[in-house]
């Protein structure tokens, strides 16, 4: 059973387009996350939510929007693509609710790419 | 805030050979570091941790890693390096903003 699932794992569109990326974890996890790796592979947060609450809230364009239905799920959905988003988005997430000894896992990852 | 350098971007080894990957971090007070592994393709996998205690850390596929505080580093160390053991590694630390702050990473080549 994968413990930290994405979908899709691969994302192809047009600049200008929406698109929403899904996140599901099975650990029963309080917390979840999302990170962008650019191209360089440097990971940066973006998001965080505990028990569908967020928490973090990094400085990324307001086209960026996390949505956690339940604390098992959090989606991320992006407006208006830009070229600059092309990147691969990972989810992840941590059995409380982040603090300094809380351990993130991390699901597959999605690559994103616009053209 | 805390920031994590991972000096080398790529480091290639022989098959059997040991391994020493070095992380070194900033933060003021008592850091928590992580180390992560990205193999192509795949999310990153948990190796080991440091939050307290005995400086020395095992983890996963025979990994260990040793905490200096003195020297602020968290480097990574695998006493035989098998080929599967090719992938990026990225070392983290968390500070009291309980954000996870990783390195540029460390992509690491085996040859045979």
């Amino acid at each position: 059973d994968t413990a930290v699932s994405q979908t899709p794992k691969y994302l192809v569109t047009q600049m200008g387009n929406d698109k929403s990326i899904k996140c599901e974890q099975n650990l029963g996890h309080d917390t979840m996350y999302w990170y962008k790796q650019d191209s360089k592979k440097f990971l940066k947060i973006m998001f965080s939510y505990n028990n569908k609450e967020l928490i973090i809230n990094e400085t990324v364009p307001n086209r960026f929007s996390p949505k956690s239905p339940d604390k098992a799920h959090l989606n991320l959905h992006i407006n208006s693509l830009e070229l600059g988003d092309s990147a691969v988005y990972f989810c992840a997430s941590s059995p409380l609710a982040g603090g300094l000894t809380d351990t993130q896992y991390f699901g597959p990852g999605t690559r994103l790419t616009v053209l | 805030a805390q920031s994590v350098t991972q000096p080398d971007i790529h480091i290639t080894v022989s098959e059997g050979a040991s391994l020493e990957l070095r992380c070194n971090y900033s933060y003021g007070a008592t850091p928590y570091l992580f180390w992560y592994v990205q193999s192509p393709g795949q999310g990153l996998q948990l190796l080991l941790k440091y939050f307290s205690g005995d400086t020395l850390v095992q983890g996963i596929k025979g990994f260990e890693a040793e905490f200096k505080r003195s020297q602020s580093s968290f480097n990574l160390r695998k006493p035989s390096v098998h080929w599967s053991d090719a992938a990026e590694y990225f070392c983290a630390v968390k500070g009291s903003n309980y954000k996870l702050t990783f390195g540029k990473g460390t992509l690491l080549t085996v040859n045979p």
